[in-house]
């Protein structure tokens, strides 16, 4: 296990249609991140687990957006019902403890084009 | 929110040593600086995290005043595969969510 593994690398959806991004995380990390990234700006925070528990969420994250952690293994962000403005990066990280100080890995992302 | 400011760019050349500051005025005690590098059309890597004084890797070093309100990313020795968006961060790093700026594009030129 090298890293955070993410698929699909791209996507390209109509609007309105469903897509789910899937992230696998270092194996023995219990912390799991998900955030966002539009051109020209640093990544936001979308939402975080600890082991299978999601502990926080963006309110970037409406309704239509909807992230899981069966089993506290892989992740996986599903987006209903696809809008344009949804087009952007989407990264994964995760990270060891829960102290402070602990060093996240980020995945190379899924682009996704809403088109 | 732990809102960072860095210059928007900085260019230099290959073999400088480039310097990076950041401010964060509202660091809080139990805050680690962290600061990430990010290549286009990846994720962002961690480079270096201190808490205070100066900590030094073998890529980078961070030197932090003892007011803890600003610190300075040292990149040596520039070279172009330098080239690249650097985020400045403060809070618990893995323990809680990450809160990025827009960082600084650095450019470097041969």
């Amino acid at each position: 296990d090298t890293g955070v593994s993410q698929d699909p690398r791209h996507k390209i959806t109509k609007r309105g249609q469903n897509v789910t991004f899937r992230c696998d995380p270092i194996s023995e990390h219990n912390r799991l991140y998900w955030y966002r990234q539009t051109l020209g700006q640093g990544p936001e925070f979308l939402t975080y687990f600890q082991n299978e528990a999601q502990l926080e969420k963006s309110r970037l994250l409406s309704d239509r957006f909807s992230a899981e952690r069966p089993k506290g293994s892989f992740s996986t962000l599903e987006i209903q019902r696809t809008e344009q403005g949804d087009s952007a990066m989407y990264l994964c990280a995760s990270s060891q403890g829960s102290g402070a100080g602990a060093e996240a890995f980020f995945g190379q992302g899924t682009r996704l084009t809403v088109v | 929110l732990a809102k960072t400011t860095q210059p928007i760019s900085m260019d230099s050349y290959e073999g400088q040593e480039v310097n990076i500051t950041c401010s964060h005025n509202n660091i809080a005690t139990n805050d680690y600086i962290t600061w990430y590098q990010q290549f286009p059309s990846q994720g962002p890597r961690f480079i270096i995290q201190g808490y205070k004084t100066k900590v030094t890797n073998e890529v980078a070093s961070l030197f932090i005043p003892a007011d803890r309100k600003s610190s300075t990313l040292s990149l040596p020795r520039v070279s172009l595969s330098d080239t690249a968006v650097y985020y400045c961060l403060w809070g618990t790093g893995g323990g809680n969510k990450l809160t990025f700026g827009t960082g600084t594009q650095l450019k470097v030129e041969l």
